[in-house]
């Protein structure tokens, strides 16, 4: 059974700090691996989309690695800000034509000034 | 350029009614997917439309159905309403394939089925 596993469950930081999130999974076969960022009350962003062949992808203070031996992705956040305060979902898509996405439960992220 | 929109934006319905989400997605974008989030069970996947087709579906009961309209815009229904059937329904549309495009996120509709 395809599964995602996310830690940690949730995290408190103070506003300047590094924080890494990670995302473990047993999707097969592998497509792609994505970083959602989801405020309370409103839609996911997404943050990165990789693929087999991508190790890491970054987009602004947000760097996302993959290890696709391993099946783990983090999620790492730099010199976090108030606005990082969110619920963090990694997703993985299997190959092979239906492209289910399984979700993680997300790392709910709060930061403290 | 717009974004995802979704209409209503929050509903009540009763157990056993029927209830209709639309889905209008940014302009140019030939994919809409359907996901329920709660806090049971996170995300899930309910149904892509592509083309006025249903390309995928996911691991729900036939009381949920779906359809997409030539301009692209989707509905979804849910028939037979249950308690279960409490929660926050997204719609995300991507360029043409929603696995190798970037998918974006309606604010989604909140449902509470009393």
């Amino acid at each position: 059974k395809n599964q995602v596993e996310q830690s940690p469950q949730s995290l408190i930081i103070l506003e300047g700090k590094n924080c890494t999130l990670q995302c473990n999974y047993t999707v097969s076969p592998f497509s792609n691996l994505r970083w959602y960022k989801q405020d309370t009350g409103r839609g996911p962003v997404s943050l990165t989309i990789m693929t087999f062949s991508e190790n890491t992808k970054s987009n602004g203070r947000y760097t996302a690695t993959l290890d696709a031996d391993t099946k783990q992705s983090s999620l790492h956040i730099t010199a976090s800000q108030l606005s990082d305060s969110a619920s963090y979902i990694c997703v993985v898509s299997a190959s092979g034509g239906s492209y289910i996405p399984t979700f993680g439960r997300g790392t709910s992220l709060i930061v403290h000034p | 350029k717009a974004g995802v929109t979704q209409t209503p934006r929050y509903l009540i319905k009763t157990r056993g009614q029927q209830v209709t989400l639309s889905c209008s997605p940014i302009s140019g974008h030939r994919s809409v997917s359907w996901y329920q989030q709660t806090p049971g069970q996170g995300l899930q996947f309910l149904f892509e439309y592509f083309s006025e087709t249903q390309r995928n579906k996911g691991n729900f009961p036939g009381r949920f159905s779906g359809r997409q309209f030539s301009n692209s815009r989707s509905e979804m229904n849910v028939s037979t309403l249950e308690l279960g059937d409490s929660a926050l329904y997204l719609c995300a549309s991507s360029l043409v394939d929603r696995n190798l495009n970037e998918q974006f996120f309606g604010p989604g509709t909140r449902l509470t089925v009393l």
